[in-house]
Parts: C-alpha cells; sequence; structure tokens
C-alpha cells in the first residue's frame, strides 16, 4: 500500500465547475498536509497547506481535512483552464524520522472550455 | 529575489561517470531536500538535510550522496551514475526543519545512456 495516494486522472473539469480532488494517507499520527501545482515541465508550488481537521479556504481553493479518515480533499471552484496541471497531496509523515514529506503521484486536471 | 537554484537544468550523461547537481537557496532556510520524480511514481526523497552538516536518508537514497558544508548549498552527487537514475531531479529548501511550505527549485532533467 503507498503511504499517500491519490487518483491519477485525468479528471476533467468544465470551466466554471467544481474539481473535487481526493487524498489518502497510511500515517495516522500525520499532522501536516499540503496541496502543491505543477504545470507541466515545471516545478511544484504550493497552494494550500492544512493542520487541523476541517475546512480551509484561499480564493477558489479549499482544502478539506479528516484525520479520523485519514482523507484530504481539495475543491477548486470556478474552474479556469489555467487551473489546468497535476495536482499533488503531501503529507508530512511522523513514523520516521524528522523531514519525510511523502508525496502522492498526482491527479491531472484538464479544465475544458 | 526568494528562489532555490540548481544547476545544470538538462544534463545528459554516459554511465559511471561521476556527476553533481548543484542546489543553492537566498533565503536562509535550515532545511533542504532532494527529490526524483517518475511518471507515475510521484516525487521521492533522495536526502534531505535539517542543517549544516546534518543529512539524513530519504526514500530512495541509493547511489547518491549529499553535503551540507554551508546552509545556501545543498549538491547531490551521482557517483556512478546508472540509466535507472535518468529522472526529474528536484532540489527544495524551507524555512523549518518540519518541512512546511517547501520552495522547489526549477528541476533538472537528467538522462544517464
Amino acid at each position: 500500500q503507498k503511504e499517500v495516494e491519490q487518483n491519477s486522472g485525468p479528471l476533467s473539469v468544465p470551466e466554471g465547475a467544481i474539481a473535487s480532488l481526493n487524498c489518502t494517507y497510511s500515517d495516522r499520527g500525520s499532522q501536516s498536509f499540503f496541496w502543491y501545482r505543477q504545470y507541466s515541465g515545471k516545478s511544484p508550488e504550493l497552494i494550500m497547506f492544512i493542520y487541523s481537521n476541517g475546512d480551509k479556504e484561499d480564493g477558489r481553493f479549499t482544502a478539506q481535512l479528516n484525520k479520523a479518515s485519514q482523507y484530504v480533499s481539495l475543491l477548486i471552484r470556478d474552474s479556469q483552464p489555467s487551473d489546468s496541471a497535476t495536482y499533488l497531496c503531501a503529507v508530512l509523515m511522523t513514523t520516521d524520522s524528522w523531514g519525510k514529506l511523502q508525496f502522492g503521484a498526482g491527479t491531472q486536471v484538464v479544465v475544458t472550455p | 529575489e526568494a528562489q532555490v537554484t540548481q544547476n545544470p537544468r538538462y544534463l545528459i550523461t554516459v554511465t559511471g561517470k561521476k556527476l553533481t547537481v548543484t542546489c543553492s537557496q537566498n533565503m536562509n532556510h535550515e532545511y533542504m531536500s532532494w527529490y526524483r520524480q517518475d511518471p507515475g511514481l510521484g516525487l521521492r526523497q533522495i536526502y534531505y538535510s535539517m542543517n549544516v552538516e546534518v543529512t539524513d536518508k530519504g526514500d530512495v537514497p541509493e547511489g547518491y550522496k549529499v553535503s551540507r558544508k554551508e546552509k545556501r548549498n545543498f549538491p547531490l552527487i551521482l557517483e556512478s551514475p546508472s540509466p535507472n537514475q535518468t529522472s526529474l531531479y528536484f532540489c527544495a529548501s524551507s524555512p523549518w526543519t518540519d518541512n512546511t511550505e517547501a520552495f522547489f527549485g526549477q528541476g533538472t532533467r537528467l538522462t544517464v545512456v
């Protein structure tokens, strides 16, 4: 079992709709969760982080965390063509030594005009 | 401008020829790490460093070496590259040892023939 799992996609979303991305993780003790966006051929950039159960909103992005169920999700509202990218879920693992940021394989999102 | 700089951006080399990929950050971050990214596998951590002279293995350290003699620099060394090390490599840094808000370099695309 992979430590951080995401659907690879592609997730096709009409422009203006909501994109919903999910991520599950295996380390029950993890406390820090991140969403990165990566355009093709570019480096990942942080778009959201969340530490507490519940929702966290930043502009058109909402991160949701449920530690009991060990999943974290990302909602993108009013999706735009510029949101077409791969979204990487990352979890800071606690069962190992400090500094192990475990990434999922990423979900490709395609926003269609 | 705050940034993480990797060099070179692209490199084609032959099996067994030692190479170094440099990474430098100008943000005075304590934490630096190296990742490789392969299709379907996402980002996998190779090595990380929590401060000068402190380094530790990530998920896939075999075939790689690192050093952290200065806070700003964290080079990745391949003593005897092999074709299975063909990949896209990213260096990242962050201001805290819990690796929040990692900033990534532009990436180095390495091909070993």
